[in-house]
Order: structure tokens, then sequence, then C-alpha cells
């Protein structure tokens, strides 16, 4: 079975900070890894989608990187802001996606 | 979420209850999922939809029956609610395996 990291489990950064965020897995023959976002009592927004065959994606202030032989993936935000604090999770797989616990981001003013 | 929407959005229940929570999507998409989100577990799914009348388990099914009969709607019923089954549900769809999931906005379920 897929087991799915992600650490730190809280991180507080001020304003402004680049900063990343890190995931692992277990089993490598991933299909894709999805990056999302989630706000308190909220659902969950797709960040950034990583097929298998590709090693990075960016959008806007975020890069997601993709390494499947050492079974790692992150999330680099660039120039940190208070609307970015929420948790952030990862997610591997097609269709059983199997997901870490996620990151809580708080970017203090 | 645009194109997914959850019914209801909140619900308590009494233990040995039926319940049946609804997702219904305008986007067409083949597949469609259930998802519980548990503290210290996160999203596990429950049960997937590959097009009509095709269904199959996920890793936490016990418990738990679905069924679509149209393409825009995924039922989860809780045929005889139980405690552990408190959680908030998602439901999720895609086009494809290469597709990204979007998901939609949860039902927070308290059974008492």
């Amino acid at each position: 079975k897929q087991e799915v990291t992600q650490i730190p489990a809280a991180l507080s950064v001020p304003e402004g900070e680049n900063l990343v965020l890190n995931c692992s897995f277990t089993d490598s023959a991933i299909y894709n890894l999805q990056w999302f976002r989630q706000d308190p009592g909220k659902g969950l927004t797709s960040l950034l989608l990583i097929q298998s065959s590709q090693r990075e994606q960016t959008s806007g202030r975020l890069n997601a990187s993709l390494d499947k032989s050492s079974g790692r993936s992150t999330l680099y935000i660039a120039a940190s802001q208070p609307g970015d604090s929420a948790t952030y999770l990862c997610a591997v797989g097609a269709n059983n996606l199997f997901f870490g616990t996620g990151t809580r981001l708080t970017v203090i003013p | 979420d645009a194109g997914i929407t959850q019914s209801p959005r909140h619900k308590v229940t009494e233990t040995g209850t039926p319940v049946t929570l609804r997702c219904h999507q305008t986007e067409n998409h083949r597949y469609m999922y259930w998802y519980r989100q548990d503290p210290g577990h996160g999203l596990r799914l429950i049960h997937y939809s590959y097009g009509v009348k095709d269904t199959d388990k996920g890793e936490v099914s016990d418990g738990y029956s679905v069924s679509r009969s149209k393409t825009e709607d995924f039922l989860l019923t809780l045929e005889s609610a139980t405690s552990s089954q408190t959680s908030v549900y998602f439901c999720a769809i895609s086009e494809n395996d290469y597709d990204g999931y979007t998901f939609g906005s949860g039902t927070r379920l308290t059974v008492v």
C-alpha cells in the first residue's frame, strides 16, 4: 500500500519569505502527483498536477517538482503572502489517490 | 466548487439509521469518487465509479454502498450509521487517469 508523508506538519513563516513543503511516498510506480490547498472548513483546491513522465510544474508563484526515483516531491512557494495560509496536501495515484496528512502553513503579516 | 455540488452540507443522524449523501456534477466527467477525511488519517477513498453502474471499492468501503444510475449523480449510502462514520465526506470527479481531480465542498456528518 502506498504511504504518503508530509513534513513538517505545521510551518509558520513571515510574509515575503520563500518556502518549501515536502512530500515523500513509498511506491515510485505512480501515475500522477497532485498538490492541493485546503482552507479551514472548505474543500480541496487543486494547485498543480505532475504526470509521472514530468519533473516539474509551475503556476505563478508555485513550483512543484517530482523525483520518482527517490520518492519525493517538493512544493516551492515564492514570496509568501498571508493569503497563502492554508493546509497543503500532496496526493499520489490515479483512480485511487493516496493523500498525506498535510502541512499547515501560516504566513505572518 | 464550480461543476460539482454535494448535499447536504451538514447532517446529524442517529446511530443505526441509514443515510444517503449526494454528489452531483455538471462536467460530464467519467470518474467520480467518495473520500472521507479524518484527523490524523488524511483523506481515504471509500468507493469510486468509472461509469454509469460501474463502481469499485476503495480503502475504507466497509459499511458503505454507492450507486451511479446517471453520469451526473453518485450516491453514497451508510447502511446503518455508526459513530465511527462521523467524518467529513468529499466527492471528487476526474475525466481520466491523467487529469487532476476536482473536489466538492464536503458534507460534515455527525452520528450520535
